[in-house]
């Protein structure tokens, strides 16, 4: 099974930053990966595909890059919605995994 | 708008069973391949089984293969889990998903909770 890590677990952060996280596959998934968002009490969103497509509807400040093993999911300015969860998942092969997260809170 | 609405969960004791449903509404049901997800209370989401279309392919999670048992009816837009033998390892928020060709899941429930307890 291919494992996802993501780094930081934990980011405090405040409007306006450029928040970057990281998210790594245990061995190369190409560029099969997508990007989530979750806020308290509701389901995930998925925000990026196929590791730098932006899902319609989107903010253009939220990015993705990378392939292979290593990704970034990139905030370029953090506005007070964006504070929630993040989760990268590959869909490369199954059983499909997902990181185990990303907290991104209020500094 | 696509709508899943997920039912079916509760409490169940360990060792018993559940069918969880998702009926969904607002899209092409036949023509997509569906996930169910589930989150345990305070944790991260795990992928749980995958049917296609037609349902002619189906996988599972390592954690429930062998007990769960992933269904749809198209004619009824619904999808189906079949959940047996559960531990309290399976409580967990269970989401339907619909999936963005093979990218990811682009369409949500807002969940069904099973609490597996004695």
């Amino acid at each position: 099974d291919i494992q996802l890590t993501q780094s930081p677990s934990f980011l405090s952060a405040s409007i306006g930053d450029r928040v970057t996280v990281t998210c790594r596959a245990s061995q190369g998934i190409s560029s099969y990966l997508a990007w989530y968002q979750q806020k308290p009490g509701k389901a995930p969103k998925l925000l990026i595909y196929a590791a730098s497509t932006l899902q319609s509807g989107v903010p253009s400040r939220f990015s993705g890059s990378g392939s292979g093993t290593e990704f970034t999911l990139t905030i370029s300015s953090l506005q007070p919605e964006d504070f929630a969860t993040y989760y990268c998942q590959q869909l490369n092969s199954y059983p499909l995994t997902f990181g185990p997260g990303t907290k991104v809170d209020i500094k | 708008e696509v709508q899943l609405v997920e039912s079916g969960g509760g409490v169940v004791q360990p060792g018993g069973s559940l069918r969880l449903s998702c009926a969904a509404s607002g899209f092409s049901f036949r023509h997509f391949t569906m996930h169910w997800v589930r989150q345990a209370p305070g944790k991260g989401l795990e992928w749980v089984s995958l049917i296609t279309w037609d349902a002619a392919t189906t996988y599972y999670g390592d954690s429930v293969k062998g007990r769960f048992t992933i269904s749809r009816d198209n004619s009824k837009n619904s999808l189906y889990l079949q959940m047996n033998s559960l531990t309290t390892e399976d409580t967990a928020l269970y989401y339907c998903a619909k999936d963005l060709y093979g990218n990811g899941f682009n369409s949500w429930g807002q969940g069904t909770l099973v609490t597996v307890s004695s």
